[in-house]
């Protein structure tokens, strides 16, 4: 069945570093994809998603292509703040249903 | 624009009794899901609803598990008994039709002790 991973956390980088998260997918057909946050203490919100095949998703200086080639979605910031600190999760959309990677735990020290 | 409502946001309680809770979608919002989230794991959909319809619910445990949307707006995820694994963040989604993205609640964070 349809599926992602995500790279495992927890990833420590410090303020301004550079950021990339793994993600790679298994579906049949052609999938959405997108990008989860959930800051501590708060619900799950959308970051950015791609609908086809090298459409690049962007919001708040994160991006992510979608690769259908590779069948992958990195995120990949270029400075990341404190304020970054989060859970990130990858999904892929089939059939108006949301399918998620683990999780990748953020934690950006000053 | 008024988000998802979630009730209550948490709830302890011991192995075989019953829990409740309670969604209120975004308004005009026609699809609704269920999430159970446990601790280190992605959302994993239990139940899919269109309107008050039932379209996905292959991964609900059936005989525990029960859920309901009424009049197409707000819904109830009730567990009967609760086991010690059912601990979970438990989420409602909701999406507008023929829309990719779904707005989720805050959640209701359940603790069976």
């Amino acid at each position: 069945g349809d599926s992602v991973t995500q790279m495992e956390g927890p990833v420590t980088l410090s303020e301004e570093a550079f950021l990339t998260i793994n993600c790679t997918y298994t579906a049949t057909g052609y999938p959405s994809l997108f990008w989860y946050v959930q800051y501590p203490g708060e619900g799950l919100q959308l970051l950015l998603k791609a609908t086809k095949a090298d459409d690049k998703g962007s919001n708040k200086g994160f991006e992510a292509t979608y690769r259908k080639e590779t069948t992958s979605f990195h995120l990949e910031k270029g400075s990341v703040q404190v304020s970054d600190s989060a859970v990130y999760f990858c999904a892929l959309s089939t059939g108006g249903k949301l399918i998620f990677g683990q999780g990748t735990e953020l934690s950006v020290k000053p | 624009e008024a988000g998802v409502a979630q009730s209550p946001r948490y709830k302890i309680i011991e192995k075989r009794q019953s829990v409740a809770f309670w969604c209120n979608p975004i308004s005009g919002h026609a699809t609704l899901y269920w999430y159970q989230q446990i601790l280190g794991q992605g959302p994993k959909l239990l139940i899919q609803f269109q309107n008050n319809g039932v379209v996905d619910d292959s991964q609900l445990p059936k005989d525990r598990f029960s859920a309901e949307r009424l009049k197409g707006v707000d819904s109830t995820l009730k567990i009967q008994p609760a086991k010690l694994e059912d601990s979970a963040v438990y989420l409602c989604a909701n999406r507008e039709w023929r829309e990719d993205e779904q707005f989720f609640g805050p959640g209701t964070r359940l603790t069976v002790l």
